[in-house]
């Protein structure tokens, strides 16, 4: 079966834009969380969702936000972008909430200039 | 704030040697421990996880151990090959939350021909 596709795989932004990243779970998959991965800062857990519905949230500014479609397709989306945001954006999911684990998508490597 | 220590940030071993790999976490709740391998340019995998209820876990070459009151779990890698080379995360659930996962900040681990 298909993995977890991510779009695009690599975004150059420019400061102060706006951006929007795809994620398409793995089929049947109802539950996608998207975390951040920088050298610095390591693998850090912005948000989960379930059923479109938002149910955790990590420590990131309101610069930071998600969503989930009907057909548990997630989509994250950063504006006012800072050079600090620059980053390889990674989408997971997995079957439910009772489930444990994650399988990544590939990731979107974002930078901004 | 809740905390994954991992150690050592790099390890190098000869092929056939055992590598083994520490994080020690602060929340007492976490229930859910998963570790994810990570090659260059690549995604990170799910190699293994255990929950709060088991001790150890062993799948073929890997192994990993918990231990609840010390609030460390360890992950065991018999007869390393090359192909083992990579990055290697472990993670905690926060509380009981496994839908949302703090990571440690990785292990590069080298093996020698």
């Amino acid at each position: 079966k298909a993995g977890v596709t991510q779009t695009p795989r690599y975004l150059i932004k420019t400061r102060g834009q706006q951006v929007t990243l795809s994620c398409s779970p793995i089929s049947g998959h109802r539950s996608v969380s998207w975390y951040q991965q920088t050298p610095g800062q390591g693998l850090q857990f912005l948000f989960e969702y379930f059923s479109e519905t938002q149910r955790n949230k990590g420590n990131f500014p309101g610069r930071f936000s998600g969503r989930q479609f009907s057909n548990s397709r997630s989509e994250m989306n950063v504006s006012t972008l800072e050079l600090g945001d620059s980053a390889l954006y990674l989408c997971a999911s997995r079957y439910g909430t009772g489930d444990y684990g994650y399988t990544f998508g590939s990731g979107t490597r974002l930078t901004v200039v | 704030g809740e905390n994954v220590e991992q150690h050592p940030s790099t390890l190098s071993v000869q092929e056939g040697d055992s590598a083994v790999i520490k994080c020690t976490y602060s929340d007492s709740a976490s229930n859910y421990f998963p570790w994810y391998k990570q090659e260059l340019g690549k995604r990170p995998q799910l190699i293994i996880d255990i929950r709060s209820n088991v001790g150890e876990k062993k799948d073929q070459r890997i192994a990993v151990t918990l231990n609840k009151t010390a609030k460390h779990f360890s992950l065991h890698i018999t007869e390393t090959q090359p192909e083992d080379s990579a990055v290697y995360f472990c993670a905690a659930s926060i509380g009981g939350n496994t839908g949302k996962l703090i990571f440690g900040q990785g292990t590069t681990l080298q093996v020698k021909p």
